[in-house]
C-alpha cells in the first residue's frame, strides 16, 4: 500500500466550476499535510497546509482534513484554466521535516 | 527573499562522466531536501539534511550518488559515473526547523545523460 495515495487523472472540469481533488494516506500519526501546484516544467508550489480536522480556507482553495478517515482533499472554486496543473499531495510521518509525496492529480479545466 | 537557487538548470552529459549539482537553501531554513522527479516514478525522495547532517539517505539509488553539505548555506549532488538511466529533473528544497514542515522548492535541475 502506497504511503499516499491520489487518483493521477486527468480531472476535467469546466471553468467557473469546483474542481475536487482527493488524497488518502496511511500513516494514522501523520499531522501535517500540505498541497503543491506543479505546473508543467515548473518545480512544485506550496499553495496551501493543514494540520487540524476542517477546512481551511484561502481565497478560491480550500484543504479539507478528516484525520479518522485518513484523507485530505483540496477545493478549487471558480476553476480557471491558469488552474490546470498536476497537484501534489504530500504528508509529513513524523520525524525531523521529511514529507512524502503522492503521485499528483492531473487537473484540466475546459474554457 | 531569495528562493532556494539551483544550479545549472540543465545539465547535458554524456555517459561516465561526473555530474555535480549545487543548491542554495533558503536563508534562516535548516533542513535541505534533494529529489528527483521522473514521469515514471514521479518524484522520489533522495536524501535530506538536518543542520547540515545527512538523516535519511535510503532514496539514494547506488552508490554512485552521492551528497554533500557542507555548510549551511550550500549543498552539492554528485553523480559519478552518470549513467543514461539518471536523466530526470533534480529538485532541492528548504524548510524551517518548526512544526509547520512546510518545503520550498528550487527551479530544478533538468539531467540528460547521453
Amino acid at each position: 500500500q502506497k504511503e499516499v495515495e491520489q487518483n493521477s487523472g486527468p480531472l476535467s472540469v469546466p471553468e467557473g466550476a469546483i474542481a475536487s481533488l482527493n488524497c488518502t494516506y496511511s500513516d494514522r500519526g501523520s499531522q501535517s499535510f500540505f498541497w503543491y501546484r506543479q505546473y508543467s516544467g515548473k518545480s512544485p508550489e506550496l499553495i496551501m497546509s493543514i494540520y487540524s480536522n476542517g477546512d481551511k480556507e484561502d481565497g478560491r482553495f480550500t484543504a479539507q482534513l478528516n484525520k479518522a478517515s485518513q484523507y485530505v482533499s483540496l477545493l478549487i472554486r471558480d476553476s480557471q484554466p491558469s488552474d490546470s496543473a498536476t497537484y501534489l499531495c504530500a504528508v509529513n510521518s513524523g520525524g525531523y521535516q521529511k514529507v512524502t509525496f503522492g503521485t499528483g492529480t492531473k487537473l484540466q479545466v475546459i474554457p | 527573499d531569495a528562493g532556494v537557487i539551483q544550479s545549472p538548470r540543465h545539465e547535458v552529459t554524456e555517459m561516465g562522466q561526473e555530474v555535480t549539482l549545487r543548491c542554495k537553501p533558503i536563508s534562516g531554513h535548516n533542513s535541505l531536501f534533494w529529489y528527483r522527479q521522473t514521469m515514471m516514478r514521479g518524484l522520489e525522495l533522495l536524501i535530506y539534511f538536518n543542520n547540515n547532517v545527512p538523516i535519511d539517505d535510503s532514496g539514494m539509488p547506488e552508490d554512485r550518488f552521492s551528497a554533500k553539505m557542507p555548510n549551511a548555506s550550500f549543498s552539492t549532488l554528485k553523480i559519478q559515473p552518470s549513467e543514461p538511466r539518471d536523466s530526470a529533473v533534480y529538485f532541492c528544497a528548504s524548510s524551517r526547523q518548526g512544526i509547520d514542515y512546510e518545503q520550498y522548492f528550487g527551479p530544478g535541475t533538468r539531467l540528460t545523460v547521453t
